[in-house]
């Protein structure tokens, strides 16, 4: 089973749609969750980061369930430029590595 | 003002040759690493250095030797390249992440990345 897994997509939605990402992760002893987005040919920028309690920020909502190793990302009212790929990140914890899942590839459609 | 920069962002080299890239950051993290993304886009970790320390080391050949003069730079040197070593590689930085509302949660600051293509 692969640490952190993502459905790479692609996922076409058309302008305004309400799309949501999922990802699972493996290791129980994880304590730190991120979203990502990577642009075509720019480096991963965080997105948000991700708390037991579920957060919000504008658009983007991001959900934790950690009985299930289980991390979303709702994006409402899409827009043209949320076309990118998003990472789902897990940090295990402390100095431990930071892994990335494969990304999801999002392409909002006018 | 960049936080992590990292030179140089284009390389074209032939197989067998060594190079070197460099990285820096000015965000007074403690904790930097080096992440090979390839043609199919997952970015995967290499290296990790804490305090000029290696704390980890993923199954990399040891064609790829990391250094870190301080703890605000990590470099990568690379011997006898070969043409599967063609990828981006980012560097990163970050903090010890905090207890909840205590500061940061340790994410990671990217570099824009160096291009590698190997021929």
């Amino acid at each position: 089973r692969k640490e952190v897994e993502q459905d790479p997509g692609p996922f076409n939605v058309p302008e305004g749609a309400t799309v949501a990402f999922n990802c699972t992760y493996s290791n129980s002893a994880s304590q730190s969750f991120f979203w990502y987005r990577q642009d075509c040919r720019k480096e991963p920028k965080l997105l948000m980061s991700v708390y037991s309690s579920g957060n919000e920020d504008g658009r983007f909502t991001a959900q934790l369930n950690r009985a299930s190793q289980y991390i979303s990302l709702l994006i409402r009212d899409s827009k043209l430029s949320d076309s990118a790929t998003y990472l789902c990140v897990v940090r295990a914890g402390g100095y431990q590595k930071v892994t990335f899942g494969i990304g999801t590839k999002l392409q909002v459609i006018p | 003002d960049t936080a992590v920069s990292q030179t140089p962002k284009y390389l074209v080299t032939q197989m067998g040759n060594d190079k070197s890239i460099k990285c820096e950051q000015n965000l007074g993290h403690d904790t930097m690493y080096w992440y090979k993304q390839d043609s199919k886009k997952f970015l995967k970790i290499m290296f990790s250095y804490n305090n000029k320390e290696l704390i980890i080391n993923e199954t990399v050949p040891n064609r790829f030797s990391p250094k870190s003069p301080d703890k605000a730079h990590l470099n990568l040197h690379i011997n006898s390249l070969e043409l599967g070593d063609s990828a981006v590689y980012f560097c990163a930085s970050s903090q010890y992440p905090r207890p909840p509302g205590q500061g940061g949660t340790g994410e990671l600051f990217f570099g824009e990345g160096s291009r590698l293509t190997v021929l």
